[in-house]
């Protein structure tokens, strides 16, 4: 079975604590993302990479950082944690950006910051 | 991508059939519809996708009307482990700042009763 595995499920951090989220893929996948679920406002990406050391802002990238030193591996990171970053975080993968690809989503981190 | 439309809740019994609806009036030639479901407290799971003709797949069948319009997602005998949120996703060629993101709206959120 494919999967996408996330370091965390719940993580409870401070303001102003710099927070990194992991994610890790065993699919060989080029093309992964990294998504915040909140109520009202649907999935809105990140960051996304199309390949290692390779990174392109979403639509929210402000307070966010990402690296992509292997393949199998996303990291999400919040430089400096606020309380508006409190939310859902889901990371997904798939083989190529084409529209007939199905991404396969991580079980999702919820994030509080306190 | 094109806008879809989708009721905001549904409720079936268990081991009856669900049919959930998307209407996307816009969608373009190239569009692929995809389907993607999300338990309580989990990241989102991939159902199905077509372009123009009906599929089958081991969890779901979709039928597409024939001006590609509408479409409609069939769970052919409901079980409790349905019930979740269910989106109807178009999705083009990646291109520009779209990079094979994946859109979700609002959804459709389904309830079984035992």
């Amino acid at each position: 079975d494919v999967k996408v595995t996330q370091s965390s499920r719940y993580l409870v951090k401070r303001t102003g604590e710099k927070v990194f989220l992991e994610c890790v893929q065993d699919m060989d996948h080029e093309n992964m993302f990294w998504y915040r679920q909140d109520p009202g406002l649907g999935l809105r990406l990140i960051y996304f990479s199309y390949d290692v050391k390779m990174k392109e802002k979403g639509d929210i990238p402000e307070g966010y950082s990402v690296s992509r030193e292997k393949k199998e591996r996303f990291s999400l990171i919040l430089e400096s944690a606020s309380t508006n970053q409190t939310s859902m975080y889901l990371c997904a993968s798939t083989p190529s950006p084409g529209p007939y690809n199905e991404q396969f989503f991580g079980p999702g981190t919820r994030l509080t910051v306190l | 991508d094109a806008k879809t439309t989708q009721p905001n809740s549904m409720e079936s019994n268990e081991e009856e059939p669900v049919h959930l609806p998307c209407n996307h009036s816009t969608i373009s030639g190239t569009d692929y519809i995809h389907w993607y479901r999300q338990l309580p407290s989990q990241g989102p799971e991939y159902v199905i996708h077509g372009l123009t003709s009906n599929v089958n797949n081991r969890m779901a069948s979709l039928a597409i009307a024939e001006d590609r319009k509408s479409s409609t997602l069939i769970l052919h005998r409901a079980t409790l482990r349905d019930a979740a949120v269910y989106y109807c996703i178009l999705r083009g060629q990646a291109g520009g700042t779209s990079y094979g993101k994946l859109t979700f709206g609002q959804g459709t959120i389904l309830t079984v009763h035992p």
